[in-house]
């Protein structure tokens, strides 16, 4: 079975723009939860969402949000962006109480 | 609140000693507690996890973790490391009836071969 995909898996954006990022979960999960980790730094919870529902947001500002459509991948969105949103994005799908991350897309911000 | 601590941000061992990777918790209910392994510029890779039973649990790639209540404690543990086993470590925990993941800030293994 293949993994969390994520799509893109570099990207460079500048201060202001906006960016989304997409994951597709293994195929049966129906949970996916969104982190982001910083250089340096273990992974912070953003999103998580379950059935198309959010079901819990981490410390964040409003310019994140997200989304989980009817085949239950998401999109992660970012506002405005800044320098200190420069980070790889994690998501990760769930099946019972393990949770299973990809390879995350690496965000740059110039 | 839930956190994690993992006291050591590196741990250097030669090829075929024991390798611990120290984790220490918080959680205000029964914990939930997981190991990842991140290899560079990639994603998360689930070793192992103690969700109830067996105080030592074993995983892939012979990794195995013993979880103890009174010390509030998750360490990681290989018998015999090997090079191919330097990674970044992140021991993470959450509260059982919570989805949120709260992780370590990591712990660099570099083992000589």
């Amino acid at each position: 079975d293949a993994g969390v995909t994520q799509s893109p898996t570099h990207l460079i954006k500048t201060r202001g723009q906006h960016v989304t990022l997409r994951c597709s979960p293994i195929s049966g999960h129906k949970s996916v939860s969104w982190y982001q980790q910083v250089l340096g730094q273990g992974p912070q919870f953003i999103f998580q969402y379950y059935e198309k529902e959010e079901r819990g947001r981490g410390n964040f500002p409003d310019r994140f949000s997200a989304r989980q459509f009817p085949n239950y991948s998401s999109e992660l969105n970012v506002n405005a962006l800044l320098l200190g949103d420069s980070a790889l994005y994690l998501c990760a799908s769930r099946s019972s109480e393990t949770q299973y991350f990809g390879p995350g897309t690496r965000l740059l911000v110039l | 609140a839930q956190s994690v601590a993992q006291p050591e941000d590196q741990v250097n061992v030669a090829e075929g000693n024991p390798l611990t990777v120290k984790c220490t918790y918080s959680v205000s209910g029964n914990p939930y507690l997981f190991w990842y392994v991140q290899y560079p510029n990639r994603g998360l890779q689930f070793l192992l996890k103690y969700i109830t039973g067996d105080n030592l649990v074993k995983g892939s790639y012979g990794f195995e973790a013993e979880f103890n209540k009174s010390q509030t404690s998750f360490h990681l543990k290989k018998p015999s490391a090997l090079v191919s086993d330097s990674a970044l470590y992140f021991c993470a925990v959450r509260d059982y009836n919570d989805y949120k993941l709260s992780f370590g800030a990591g712990t660099t293994v570099t083992v000589r071969a």
